[in-house]
């Protein structure tokens, strides 16, 4: 059973740190999802990893297959980033998600 | 146009309703899913259509009731529920529903409150 752990599981951040979230998974998966989720909003999906690294804006996603482990980061971080980050390894139709990170960015 | 839509965005329903969510995209994909999230808890998969076929279903009570009337559409039809199922319903979809690893693309959510 594929078991995604996430940390830290809550995130106080400055405006405009470096905020990194790591994700360590058990098992060989397919691809990795990073999501994000306002308080009691929808699901917004980040990025999907199968190896390497991928950037959107201030976002950059790495994963280590070999390690089972990937990384979220979030450069110049702002208050609308405040969210949850959630973690989710893909396994043929089912994915498995993380407890999450909740981030804080305060001005 | 990578939207998934969902209504209604809340629901209050008491445990005799009988009530239905529907989710809708345009985007071609052929996987469908719901999900229940519980407050502070990850997602947990519910149902899966894979080309308008149900393909998995997560052992759910059968108070619950899919529908795939055709590729774009998902419905939820909710029937004598239970308080303890008030939670948030997220409707996914994806290119495919096979091994083959796509992207899920999530919708907004209805907020459903049992009383």
């Amino acid at each position: 059973k594929n078991e995604v752990e996430q940390s830290p599981q809550n995130l106080t951040a400055q405006e405009g740190e470096f905020i990194t979230i790591n994700c360590s998974y058990s098992v060989g998966i397919s691809a990795l999802h990073w999501l994000q989720q306002h308080p009691g909003g929808g699901i917004v999906s980040l990025f999907m990893l199968s190896s390497g690294k991928k950037k959107h804006g201030r976002l950059i996603a790495t994963i280590n297959i070999q390690e089972k482990h990937s990384s979220l980061h979030i450069t110049a971080s702002h208050p609308r980033d405040s969210a949850v980050y959630i973690c989710a390894t893909r396994s043929n139709y089912k994915l498995t998600f993380g407890k999450g990170t909740l981030l804080t960015v305060n001005p | 146009d990578t939207e998934v839509t969902q209504t209604p965005k809340h629901l209050v329903m008491g445990m005799t309703n009988k009530k239905s969510l529907k989710c809708e995209q345009h985007m071609g994909h052929r996987a469908m899913y719901w999900y229940k999230q519980k407050a502070k808890k990850p997602p947990e998969l519910m149902f899966v259509y894979s080309y308008e076929k149900l393909s998995i279903n997560e052992s759910v009570p059968s108070r619950f009731s899919p529908e795939c009337p055709n590729s774009s559409l998902l419905n939820l039809h909710l029937h004598a529920l239970q308080p303890e199922d008030s939670a948030l319903y997220l409707c996914a979809s994806s290119q495919e529903g096979g091994p083959n690893t796509y992207e899920q693309y999530f919708g907004p959510g209805t907020r459903l409150t049992v009383t």
